[in-house]
């Protein structure tokens, strides 16, 4: 079983719909949450930083940690086909220590 | 204008040859990642290096070899060893080893024939 799980979709959704992604962990000691965009033949880029339990709001994406479940989500309101890409997951358990990425799900926003 | 870059975009190399893959940065960040990134399963740590003249292996460093003799550059070498060395290879800084934000370059896809 891998540490980090993420559905690999794809998800397809219609422009201005929300976008609903999730990850499923396994390791308890895991504190630092990330979600990175990635378009395709390009490097992942930082869109969302949570450490430990709660939501994380940055204009239309939002990020949920929930400890207690080991799952991690992160929505994105009012989609757009600019929002078309794979989204990966990223966890680590302390500052500086390496980070366990998910397979990445991938999205498409319709026009 | 900051970043990572990494260069060739797409190499091609035949079965038995080494290969460089290069990364530099300009941000003056300490530390220097290599992935490994293969369809569904992510990315893969290959090696790291949190200061000058020191790497440490990641999860999958058999058949690659680094160096770090300057702080913005962390080439990685793919070996002849490494048994299945087609992949997406991303490189990736962060500020220093206590921070986990990083930062990724574009890329290189490597393809062996």
């Amino acid at each position: 079983q891998k540490e980090v799980e993420q559905d690999p979709g794809p998800l397809s959704v219609p422009e201005g719909a929300i976008v609903s992604l999730n990850c499923t962990y396994s390791n308890s000691a895991f504190q630092y949450f990330m979600w990175y965009r990635q378009y395709s033949r390009k490097g992942p880029e930082l869109l969302m930083y949570t450490y430990s339990s709660g939501n994380k709001e940055d204009g239309r994406f939002t990020a949920q940690v929930d400890k207690s479940s080991k799952y991690i989500s992160l929505f994105i309101r009012d989609s757009q086909p600019s929002d078309s890409a794979t989204y990966l997951c990223a966890m680590s358990d302390a500052a500086g220590n390496k980070l366990t990425f998910g397979g990445g799900t991938r999205v498409l926003v319709k026009p | 204008d900051g970043g990572i870059t990494q260069s060739p975009k797409y190499l091609f190399r035949k079965e038995g040859q080494n290969v460089t893959l290069s990364c530099e940065q300009n941000l003056n960040h300490d530390a220097m990642y290599w992935y490994r990134q293969d369809p569904g399963q992510g990315l893969r740590l290959i090696y790291y290096s949190q200061i000058v003249n020191d790497f440490q292996k990641g999860d999958i460093a058999e058949g690659y070899s680094v160096s770090r003799e300057k702080k913005e550059s962390f080439p990685l070498t793919v070996t002849s060893a490494q048994k299945n060395p087609t992949a997406f290879y991303l490189c990736a800084s962060s500020m220093n080893r206590d921070s986990d934000t990083q930062y990724f370059g574009p890329g290189t896809r490597l393809t062996v024939l």
